[in-house]
């Protein structure tokens, strides 16, 4: 069954940087689109990047981007995030999630919370 | 980009009631490319209709959605317990406007 697993999150200062990773199985990983999406707390559902099959095609939305880098090794099933200049209106849990070309969200991970906090 | 606008924001009904929740975009959605994901607390949203109207896998058929064009709408025709949640609407199929919905509460009443 396809699995999707998030790791990587917890507290950091604004300004800070982390990585999240999202692990992938039962399923090819190198023939879907990958995204993240992000949840802050009480708050509605934000997409936050995607990435082709190939990794030739990525998307950012503007409030992250210049700051955020996605990308994904189809190798070890992987897709992750690296999130730089971090501020405390990034402080949510980040779901991975797989879509074919039209971007349809038909399996998540579980979520990893990213805090951002002096 | 496409800006997605869903009513009422919280819905009260009681158990075995119909509930209608109401997704509206500024701008036509092309090819039906409308999508709602139900999310209970602590857990990751879940797909439940596809397409405007299609059904993911699993989902009851107490579910359904219908709409085009603008105005879209998720039918819970009979309202279990584990129903209570939050909903939400995707438009996707555009690389450039990945946009959702602020969601509706349903919660019991």
């Amino acid at each position: 069954q396809v699995q999707l697993v998030e790791s990587g999150g917890g507290l950091v200062k604004p300004g800070g940087s982390l990585r999240l990773s999202c692990a992938a199985s039962g399923f090819t990983f190198s023939d879907y689109y990958m995204s993240w999406i992000r949840q802050a707390p009480g708050k509605g559902l934000e997409w936050v990047s995607y990435i082709s099959s190939s990794g030739s095609t990525i998307y950012y939305a503007d409030s992250v981007k210049g700051r955020f880098t996605i990308s994904r090794d189809n190798a070890k099933n992987s897709l992750y995030l690296q999130m730089n200049s971090l501020r405390a209106e990034d402080t949510a849990v980040y779901y991975c999630a797989r879509s074919g070309w039209e971007l349809l969200l038909r399996y998540w991970g579980q979520g990893t919370l990213v805090t951002v906090s002096s | 980009e496409i800006v997605l606008t869903q009513s009422p924001g919280t819905l009260s009904l009681s158990p075995g009631e119909r509930a209608t929740l109401s997704c509206r975009a500024s701008q036509s959605v092309s090819s039906s490319y409308l999508a709602w994901y139900q999310q209970k607390p602590g857990q990751a949203p879940r797909l439940l209709i596809y397409g405007a109207s299609s059904r993911a896998t699993g989902i009851p058929d107490r579910f359904s959605g219908s709409g085009s064009g603008t105005d879209f709408t998720l039918t819970i025709s009979r309202l279990e317990p584990e129903d209570f949640a939050v909903y939400y609407c995707q438009q996707y199929g555009s690389s450039s406007s990945i946009t959702f919905g602020q969601g509706t509460r349903l919660e019991i009443k």
